[in-house]
């Protein structure tokens, strides 16, 4: 079965205080993983999408990596705003869910001034 | 803005009752997909439309259908609520099968 594990399920930063989120998974087939911010109340913001093993993305402080078997979102010096719960998602290239976005849970970060 | 539009913001109704959820994708996307999130269980993919045809089903109820209109707007259909339905209902668009999907900000239902 087609799964994804995030963890920590909350982490709390001080300003400046560089991190990583984890995100595990299990695909038939990775056709693409997906990195996605969500607000409260809001819908989840794009991020990055990583396509094969030893790909990197960055987008201001944020740096995401991928392996075989996992993600890493890498937070550099996090300000406030980037207080957010950020999400991973896979996409399967073979399978029942082949095409759609298979999500973890999500971890809430909390940057504190 | 992600461009994909959602109506209403809220709905609240009772028990038993039906409700109709609206998305306008973004312009130029032919697939649609409608995403249900609790607080429990996460973000859980319910069904893909792509230029008017189902695509995919996820772990949608018997009790809630979806279609997908000539103008690609998609409408997502859910009857004989139950308290349990009460959850953020998204839509979500993409150009492609490779291409992210870009989220609504979503529906928000209270079932009493």
């Amino acid at each position: 079965e087609d799964q994804v594990t995030q963890s920590p399920e909350a982490l709390r930063l001080q300003e400046g205080e560089s991190s990583s989120l984890n995100c595990s998974y299990t695909v038939s087939g990775l056709r693409g993983l997906f990195w996605y911010r969500q607000d409260p109340g809001k819908g989840p913001e794009f991020l990055f999408t990583l396509y094969s093993a030893g790909e990197e993305k960055e987008k201001e402080r944020l740096k995401a990596t991928l392996t075989k078997k996992e993600s890493f979102l890498h937070i550099t010096a996090p300000k406030p705003e980037d207080s957010a719960t950020y999400l991973c998602a896979v996409q399967a290239r073979y399978g029942g869910s082949q095409g759609n976005l298979i999500f973890g849970k999500g971890t809430k970060l909390s940057v504190k001034p | 803005d992600s461009g994909v539009t959602q109506t209403p913001k809220h709905l609240i109704t009772a028990t038993g009752q039906r409700v109709t959820l609206r998305c306008s994708p973004r312009s130029g996307d032919l697939s649609v997909y409608w995403y249900q999130q609790s607080l429990d269980q996460g973000l859980q993919f319910l069904i893909q439309y792509y230029n008017g045809e189902e695509r995919a089903k996820g772990n949608i109820l018997e009790r809630f259908s979806a279609q997908q209109f000539p103008d690609l707007h998609s409408e997502l259909n859910l009857s004989s609520l139950e308290l349990g339905d009460s959850a953020l209902y998204f839509c979500a668009s993409s150009a492609g099968d490779r291409s992210p999907l870009h989220f609504g900000n979503g529906t928000r239902l209270t079932v009493t």
